[in-house]
C-alpha cells in the first residue's frame, strides 16, 4: 500500500502571499502520478494539478506549481498570490500506474486571511 | 452535464437503521468510485465499478455495506444495520477508463451521522 503524509495540518496565509504545503510519499513504483486536490468547506473536491512521475518539469496551473522531487518522494503544492477563495483543504494523493485507485494524505488545512 | 451529483447531502440516522446514498456520476464515465472520509482524514477507498460490474471491494467495506450500479449508470451505496462508526462523509467519484490518469471528478457527499 502506498502512504502519503502530509504533516502540516494547517497552515495560514495572509492574502495576496504565498504558501507552501508538503507531501511526501513512499512507494516502489517508478511510474505514477500525484495530484492535488481542493476541499471548500461543503463543497466538492476538486483537483487543482496533477505530475506525472516520469516527467521531470514541475507541473503548473496558473497560480499553483509544485516541486516534484522523485528521489526525495516529495511533492509540495505552492500557491501565490493567495486568495480568500483559496481557504480550503488540500490534499495531496497518490495513483500507480495502470491503476484506479487513489491513496490520499491527511489533508492540510489553509485559511487565507484577509 | 452538471457534474457528479450525491443524494442525499446529509443524512442522520439512529443506530441500527438501514440507509442508501444515491450516486449520479458524469453520463459519458464508465467507472465510479465510492470513498469514505473521517473527520480531519483524507478520503479512503471503499469500491468501484466499470459499467454495471463491481470490480474491487476494499476490506473497509464490512457484510453491512452493499453497493450496486444498475444498468451501469447510477449506483446506491447502502448501509445495514448502522453503527455509530459509519458516521462519515461518503464521497462518490466518475472518471473514464482512459482518463484514470487525469484524475476523478468528485460528487459534494453524503455526510452520515449516526446517532
Amino acid at each position: 500500500a502506498q502512504t502519503v503524509t502530509q504533516s502540516q495540518p494547517e497552515m495560514s496565509v495572509q492574502e495576496a502571499e504565498t504558501v507552501t504545503l508538503s507531501c511526501t510519499y513512499d512507494t516502489s513504483e517508478n511510474n505514477y502520478y500525484l495530484f492535488w486536490y481542493k476541499q471548500p468547506p461543503s463543497r466538492q473536491m476538486i483537483l487543482v494539478i496533477r505530475q506525472e512521475a516520469y516527467k521531470q518539469q514541475n507541473a503548473t496551473e496558473n497560480r499553483f506549481s509544485v516541486n516534484f522531487q522523485k528521489a526525495a518522494k516529495s511533492f509540495s503544492l505552492k500557491i501565490s498570490d493567495s486568495q480568500l477563495g483559496d481557504t480550503a483543504m488540500y490534499f495531496c494523493a497518490f495513483m500507480k500506474d495502470n491503476d484506479y485507485k487513489l491513496s490520499f494524505g491527511a489533508g492540510t488545512t489553509v485559511t487565507v486571511r484577509a | 452535464d452538471t457534474g457528479v451529483s450525491q443524494d442525499p447531502r446529509h443524512k442522520i440516522t439512529k443506530r441500527g437503521q438501514n440507509v442508501t446514498f444515491r450516486c449520479d456520476p458524469i453520463s459519458e464515465h464508465n467507472r465510479l468510485y465510492w470513498y469514505r472520509q473521517t473527520l480531519g482524514q483524507g478520503p479512503e477507498f471503499l469500491t468501484y465499478f466499470q459499467n454495471e460490474a463491481q470490480l474491487e471491494k476494499s476490506r473497509l467495506l464490512s457484510d453491512r455495506f452493499s453497493a450496486e450500479r444498475p444498468k451501469g449508470s447510477f449506483s446506491t451505496l447502502e448501509i445495514q444495520r448502522t453503527e455509530q462508526g459509519d458516521s462519515a462523509m461518503y464521497l462518490c467519484a466518475s472518471s473514464s477508463v482512459g482518463r484514470v490518469n487525469y484524475g476523478y471528478t468528485f460528487g459534494s457527499g453524503t455526510r452520515l451521522t449516526v446517532v
